[in-house]
């Protein structure tokens, strides 16, 4: 069955870098786009980056454009999202989330979540 | 960006009553293909959010008939035609038709 496991969260001083890991399994996937949401603590959801199913495009909400970095590795069915000049409102618990389709923008199944936690 | 609004923020249904959850966006999902891109999603209690609906009314794998999702243009809804205990949690709204992807704040729905 489809899994989703993300790491590398954890609590990172603002200012400071992340990168965060999603190993995927029990689907092909080098056939799906791929996305990260995030969930502030209490708050609703926020879209944070897509990635189509090559890694040729990559897009981005407006609040971690120029900050944040999507990619992808095919041959280890890995999702990564680099984070740099964190912010103590970047602070939520990101979810990786596999697309339905090739880059259809809706998530059919999603990790667990990992917290990152920015503060000094 | 499309703003999207959900009403009501909160709602409390005994079991097998229904319930309805609307949404409303800033601007139409109705895209030039035929298609409306407005999703609707489900987050139980320490989990993370699940896929109920897509493209307007189109179930997901494994999702209960009694859930349906109807409108057009710019206003939508969710029927839960029997409420059973397991609905319990927040529902959220989410527009597909460009970037980028938004959501609905969410409707939180408890069991009486």
């Amino acid at each position: 069955q489809v899994q989703l496991v993300e790491s590398g969260g954890g609590v990172v001083q603002p200012g400071r870098s992340l990168i965060l890991s999603c190993a995927a399994s029990g689907f092909t996937f080098s056939t799906y786009g791929m996305h990260w949401v995030r969930q502030a603590p209490g708050k609703g959801l926020e879209w944070v980056a897509g990635i189509t199913f090559d890694g040729r495009n990559k897009y981005y909400a407006d609040s971690v454009k120029g900050r944040f970095t999507i990619s992808r590795d095919n041959s280890k069915n890995t999702l990564f999202l680099q984070m740099n000049s964190l912010r103590a409102e970047d602070t939520a618990i990101y979810f990786c989330a596999k697309d339905l389709d090739v880059f259809s923008l809706n998530f059919d199944y999603w990790g667990q979540g990992t917290l990152v936690t920015v503060s000094s | 960006d499309i703003v999207m609004t959900q009403t009501p923020l909160s709602l409390s249904v005994t079991p097998g009553q229904p319930a309805s959850i609307s949404c409303k966006s800033s601007q139409s999902l109705l895209h030039s293909d035929g298609e409306t891109y407005l999703n609707w999603y489900l987050q139980k209690p320490g989990q993370p959010p699940q896929l109920l609906i897509y493209e307007l009314s189109n179930r997901f794998s494994g999702v209960p008939d009694r859930f349906s999702g109807s409108g057009s243009g710019t206003d939508f809804t969710l029927k839960i035609s029997r409420v059973e205990a397991e609905d319990v949690g927040v529902y959220y709204c989410m527009q597909s038709i460009q970037l980028p992807l938004t959501f609905g704040q969410g409707t939180k729905l408890e069991i009486k």
